[in-house]
């Protein structure tokens, strides 16, 4: 067990939806970041968030926003989803966010798009 | 573009038998560079990281790799697999100024026959 818990597990939706995936870092960690994998595309780096402030941006469509609460769990939120949009949406967690940090990563959301 | 590739999509090793997992990395200047495994419906776990020093570097679960600076490369080994090792294997590489976030390569799936 990592510590990061991630909910849903599961998600099943329409296109044009709009859904939340959140995520719980462990204990202490201070930086959360997000990643889409996909079959075609791999693990592609989302967004980073350190302290409740964004630090990263990566590939992240406009249609997706997400934030860092006070209690530093966050949630990303995805909205007109396409049919594309399915894939496995993980958070990890760092004590830092320093680039030589180890991630620990939540089980993540699998997120259908029908 | 800074980039990691892992040039094998699919391996199937006899337990036992040794293996070889390849990672090559495309930076100006020496990332800090990961191996993560996924097993079957969990998130990432860390195997191992190098930043600098000995090119040959331990991890868990009985796991080395080696940075050979002149291959741009960061190949996974180990000498006996466990059928448990079946999972998929992922290379990351990250700029040691920490400006850029954690790259992934599109992983390597192992399968361990008997």
């Amino acid at each position: 067990d990592s510590g990061v818990t991630q909910t849903p597990k599961h998600l099943i939706t329409a296109t044009g939806q709009r859904v939340t995936l959140r995520c719980s870092p462990r204990s202490g960690d201070l930086s959360v970041y997000w990643y889409q994998q996909s079959l075609d595309q791999g693990l592609q780096f989302l967004i980073q968030y350190y302290n409740g402030e964004e630090r990263a941006k990566g590939n992240i469509l406009e249609r997706f926003s997400a934030q860092q609460f006070p209690d530093l769990h966050s949630e990303l939120n995805l909205s007109s989803l396409e049919l594309g949009d399915s894939a496995l949406y993980f958070c990890a967690s760092s004590l830092s966010g320093r680039a030589a940090e180890k991630l620990f990563f939540g089980s993540g959301t699998q997120l259908s798009v029908l | 573009a800074q980039s990691v590739t892992q040039p094998d999509i699919h391996i199937t090793v006899s337990e036992g038998a040794s293996l070889e997992l390849r990672c090559n990395y495309s930076y100006g200047a020496t990332p800090y560079l990961f191996w993560y495994v996924q097993s079957p419906g969990q998130g990432l776990q860390l195997l191992l990281k190098y930043f600098s020093g000995d090119t040959l570097v331990q991890g868990i679960k009985g796991f080395e790799a080696e940075f050979k600076r002149s291959q741009s490369s960061f190949n996974l080994r180990k000498p006996s697999v466990h059928w448990s090792d079946a999972a998929e294997y992922f290379c990351a590489a990250v700029g040691a100024s920490g400006n850029t976030p954690l790259v992934f390569g599109k992983g390597t799936r192992l399968s361990v026959i008997a």
